[in-house]
Order: structure tokens, then C-alpha cells, then sequence
């Protein structure tokens, strides 16, 4: 199994410009989560999915869309990038059951100027 | 709104030593906590998982405790070496919903050869 993979790894915005961050897990896991990371900083939840169809806002959502037409995949999407949006993405899944565990992606380096 | 807290942010040691890596929550409903390993511009690995009806959990070199009525968890890495230099994240889940997790800001640890 490759896990949870995301693409690409670097990105360079100018401002106002728009993107998807891409994710893709092959675990056949239900849940799946959007986190970013700005520098020195824990990880701060923006969007989660329960399953195909479902997706909940999480603690900094503004600024994002998310969609999650199969399982496998979690697109992320930035509509007009602006510099706060400079940071670390990262896209984690898990299963339902009660472990609980969550598998991380290795990030998306994202710069706006 | 749940947080969590990492104690010290950057720790530096002699090879070969044991150290303890604190991490507090104020959740008191929480789940289950998590410890990952982060290397430099990388993604986050899972070292341990910490049910709330358990006490602690050991891999290897590793064992994470738990202590739910003081809302704090520690890291325990014994016979400490080079190789594990890297940033140490607590992250705690609340209620076992889809929610996402909790991070810490990290413990920056320097093993010094």
C-alpha cells in the first residue's frame, strides 16, 4: 500500500490565484482530514470527511472547499490564495473504528507572494 | 475549544541518555492521544496511540503514558541516540467522533552525538 499520498510537494502562488491540493489514500479508510501547519505551530484541522459525500468544516475553514466524490480521494481547494494561506498542508485518514489512529500524507509546501 | 501543551519546546541531550517529553490537554472527555515523530520538511509519523481506558503503551525504545485526571501524557525514550532527533507532536482526540485531532505546538529534540 502506498498510504496517503499528496501532490505536488512545493507550490509557488502568486496572490488571487486559485489551486487544488491533492490527496489520495489506497486503505480503503472512511475518514479523511485537511490539517495545516505554519511554522513553529501545531497542526490546526480546516476540513474533515466521514465518507463520499460528506464533508464538515474544522477549525480554519475560510478560504477553503473541499469535495469527496469516492473514497479514495480528498481534493483541497484554495479559490484566491492569499499570503496567510502560506503554509504546510497536510491530508490524514483513518478508519471508523474505534482505534482511532490517524495516517498522515507527507505535505504540500505551499508559498503565496 | 481543547488545547494542548508541550513542555519543553526544544530540548538538547547527550546520546545515550533517557528523557521524558510532557505533553498537557484540558480535554477531559478525551478519547484517545497520539504521539508522532516529525523530521525536517517531512510528514508525521505515528509512534504511539493511547486508548483512554489504557495506561500506557510501549514500542521498542518507547513508552507513552497516560494519565486522564491530571490531563497529562508523557513520551519516555530511553537509551536515547542521534537518529532520534526530530520534533516530538502530542494530539489528542475527544468523544471518538469523525473530529479531527488536537495538535501541540512540538518538542524540538536535539540528541547529541
Amino acid at each position: 500500500n502506498a498510504g496517503v499520498t499528496q501532490t505536488p510537494k512545493f507550490r509557488i502562488l502568486k496572490i488571487g490565484q486559485s489551486m487544488t491540493l491533492q490527496c489520495t489514500q489506497d486503505m480503503n479508510h472512511n475518514y479523511m482530514y485537511w490539517y495545516r501547519q505554519d511554522p513553529g505551530m501545531g497542526l490546526k484541522l480546516i476540513y474533515y470527511s466521514v465518507g463520499a459525500g460528506i464533508t464538515d468544516k474544522g477549525e480554519v475553514p475560510n478560504g477553503y472547499n473541499v469535495s469527496r466524490s469516492t473514497t479514495e480521494d480528498f481534493p483541497l481547494r484554495l479559490e484566491l490564495a492569499a499570503p496567510s494561506q502560506t503554509s504546510v498542508y497536510f491530508c490524514a485518514s483513518r478508519t471508523s473504528g474505534r482505534a482511532n489512529e490517524q495516517f498522515f500524507g507527507p505535505g504540500t509546501r505551499l508559498t503565496v507572494l | 475549544k481543547q488545547e494542548v501543551t508541550q513542555i519543553p519546546a526544544a530540548l538538547s541531550v547527550p546520546e545515550g541518555e533517557n528523557l521524558v517529553l510532557n505533553c498537557s490537554f484540558t480535554d477531559s472527555a478525551i478519547y484517545n492521544l497520539q504521539w508522532f515523530r516529525q523530521d525536517p520538511g517531512k510528514g508525521l509519523t505515528s509512534l504511539l496511540l493511547i486508548q483512554s481506558s489504557q495506561r500506557e503503551q510501549t514500542s521498542g525504545r518507547l513508552n507513552a503514558s497516560l494519565d486522564k485526571s491530571s490531563g497529562r501524557s508523557t513520551l519516555y525514550i530511553a537509551a536515547s541516540q542521534p537518529g532520534d532527533s526530530a520534533t516530538y507532536l502530542c494530539a489528542e482526540s475527544s468523544g471518538g467522533g469523525a473530529d479531527g485531532l488536537t495538535f501541540g505546538k512540538g518538542t524540538h529534540l536535539i540528541i547529541q552525538p
